[in-house]
C-alpha cells in the first residue's frame, strides 16, 4: 500500500501565481485534512473532507480551496499565492475521526 | 492559551536515557496521538490512546482522562530516536466534524 501521497515534494511559487497541490489515499479513508506547519509552530488544520463530496473549513482556511470528488483525492488549490503561504503543507486521512491518522511526506512551499 | 500543550519544548539527552515527554489539554477529547517527525521527513503515527498504557518497544504512552495529561517514554534512548515528538488530541469541531489539535511539539535529540 502507498498509503497517503503528496505531490509535489518540493515548490517554488511567485506571488500572485496559483497550484494545486495533490493528494491521494488508497486506504479507502472517509476523513482526509489539510494542514500546514510554520517554522516552530504547530499544525493547523486548513481544510477537511468527512467524504467525498463534503468539505469543510479548519482554523486557517483563508487563500485555499478544496474538492473532493472523489474517496481517493483531496487536492487543496492556492489560487493568489502569498509569502505568508510559505510553509510545509501535510496531507492525512484516517478511517474515520477516532482511528489513526496517516499522513503524507508533506510538501514544502516556498512563495518569492 | 493552546488547547494541547507539550513539554518541554526541547531536551537533549545521553544515548541509554530514560525520555519523558509531556502532554497537556484542556478540552473534552476522543483519543489522544503521539506522532514522530523525523527532520525533513514526513509524520508518522506512534501512538493512539483514549485511556491506561499502550507500549511499542522502547516507547511507552500513558494517558490519565482525569488530570488530562498524557506522557511518552522513551527508555533506552538511541540516537536514531531523535526526531520531534508531537502530541494531537481528536476534539469535536462544530457539529458534524473532528479534528485533530496538535500541541507545539517536543524536539528531541539523543546524544552518542
Amino acid at each position: 500500500n502507498a498509503g497517503v501521497t503528496q505531490t509535489p515534494k518540493f515548490r517554488i511559487l511567485k506571488i500572485g501565481q496559483s497550484m494545486t497541490l495533490q493528494c491521494t489515499q488508497d486506504m479507502n479513508h472517509n476523513y482526509m485534512y489539510w494542514y500546514r506547519q510554520d517554522p516552530g509552530m504547530g499544525l493547523k488544520l486548513i481544510y477537511y473532507s468527512v467524504g467525498a463530496g463534503i468539505t469543510d473549513k479548519g482554523e486557517v482556511p483563508n487563500g485555499y480551496n478544496v474538492s473532493r470528488s472523489t474517496t481517493e483525492d483531496f487536492p487543496l488549490r492556492l489560487e493568489l499565492a502569498a509569502p505568508s503561504q510559505t510553509s510545509v503543507y501535510f496531507c492525512a486521512s484516517s478511517y474515520s475521526y477516532a482511528t489513526e491518522a496517516f499522513f503524507g511526506q508533506g510538501t514544502r512551499l516556498t512563495v518569492v | 492559551k493552546n488547547e494541547v500543550e507539550q513539554s518541554p519544548q526541547n531536551l537533549t539527552a545521553q544515548e541509554g536515557e530514560f525520555i519523558t515527554i509531556n502532554c497537556s489539554y484542556s478540552v473534552g477529547i476522543s483519543a489522544l496521538h503521539w506522532l514522530q517527525q523525523h527532520p525533513g521527513g514526513g509524520i508518522v503515527s506512534l501512538f493512539m490512546l483514549s485511556s491506561g498504557k499502550k507500549k511499542h518497544g522502547r516507547l511507552i504512552a500513558t494517558i490519565n482522562i482525569q488530570e488530562k495529561h498524557s506522557s511518552l517514554h522513551i527508555t533506552a534512548s538511541h540516537p536514531r530516536d531523535s526526531a520531534v515528538y508531537i502530541c494531537a488530541a481528536t476534539v469535536s469541531f462544530k457539529a458534524a466534524g473532528n479534528k485533530l489539535t496538535f500541541g507545539g511539539g517536543t524536539r528531541v535529540l539523543v546524544k552518542p
